[in-house]
């Protein structure tokens, strides 16, 4: 089946400082990534669509100053947490959609801001 | 905004139970996903229903596509504590956008 990966599987960071989070699809090309975040015992919340080559489509709420997507290759989105801080702190995971417009998850990103 | 309200939220049984677990919503969705989480990992997909009133079965689970294509289920029977986990079910509105169920945590005592 299709791989997506996602790097680093964690991070601790101090407040104020700005963190990227990669997202890569290993075996397969994906116009549309999908970027989800998660807090402890919650479901997904969808961020935003990330187009290759295109600017990001954001959700309702969604700082997009806040939360910076490039998507820069049909294999690679990336997501860049600016003036992290501790209320950011959540379990961050994309998604890439495939030719047959299933969507596979990466491994998720845990991100603890200090 | 979509919403897909999943239930129960949580529930805990013992190993040989059966359980079903609900996802329904207002919104009409062009197909339905039903994943499995593990904590600290991302969600894996089990099964995809796209038609109203389909019925997918894999092995002790069983899923089904409400007719009017608003809700679903998810049946297992004969629990086993491996079936352990996050469950959710995520409709897609037509536009290969994904949103998720509020999840229900299912714990299978042995």
């Amino acid at each position: 089946g299709a791989v997506v990966s996602q790097h680093p599987s964690w991070v601790i960071c101090k407040s104020g400082t700005s963190v990227k989070i990669e997202c890569r699809s290993l075996d397969f090309q994906a116009t549309t990534m999908f970027w989800y975040r998660q807090f402890p015992k919650q479901s997904l919340m969808l961020m935003a669509t990330s187009n290759e080559g295109s600017k990001a489509t954001y959700e309702q709420g969604v700082e997009k100053d806040k939360f910076l997507i490039n998507h820069a290759s049909l294999t690679l989105s990336t997501l860049t947490v600016t003036s992290a801080h501790p209320e950011d702190s959540s379990f961050y995971i994309c998604s890439a959609r495939g030719l047959g417009d299933e969507q596979f998850f990466g491994p998720g990103t845990r991100l603890t801001v200090l | 905004t979509q919403l897909l309200e999943q239930s129960p939220q949580f529930l805990s049984i013992q190993e040989g139970e059966n359980l079903t677990v609900y996802c329904n919503s207002l919104s009409v969705f062009s197909s339905l996903q039903w994943y499995r989480q593990e904590p600290g990992e991302g969600p894996v997909l089990l099964v995809t229903v796209v038609t109203g009133g389909e019925v997918k079965k894999l092995k002790r689970l069983t899923f089904q596509f409400g007719d009017a294509r608003k809700d679903s289920s998810l049946h297992i029977t004969a629990a086993q504590p491996g079936d352990t986990g996050l469950y959710l079910c995520a409709g897609d509105s037509g536009t290969y956008k994904y949103i998720f169920g509020t999840g229900t945590r299912l714990k299978v005592l042995a």
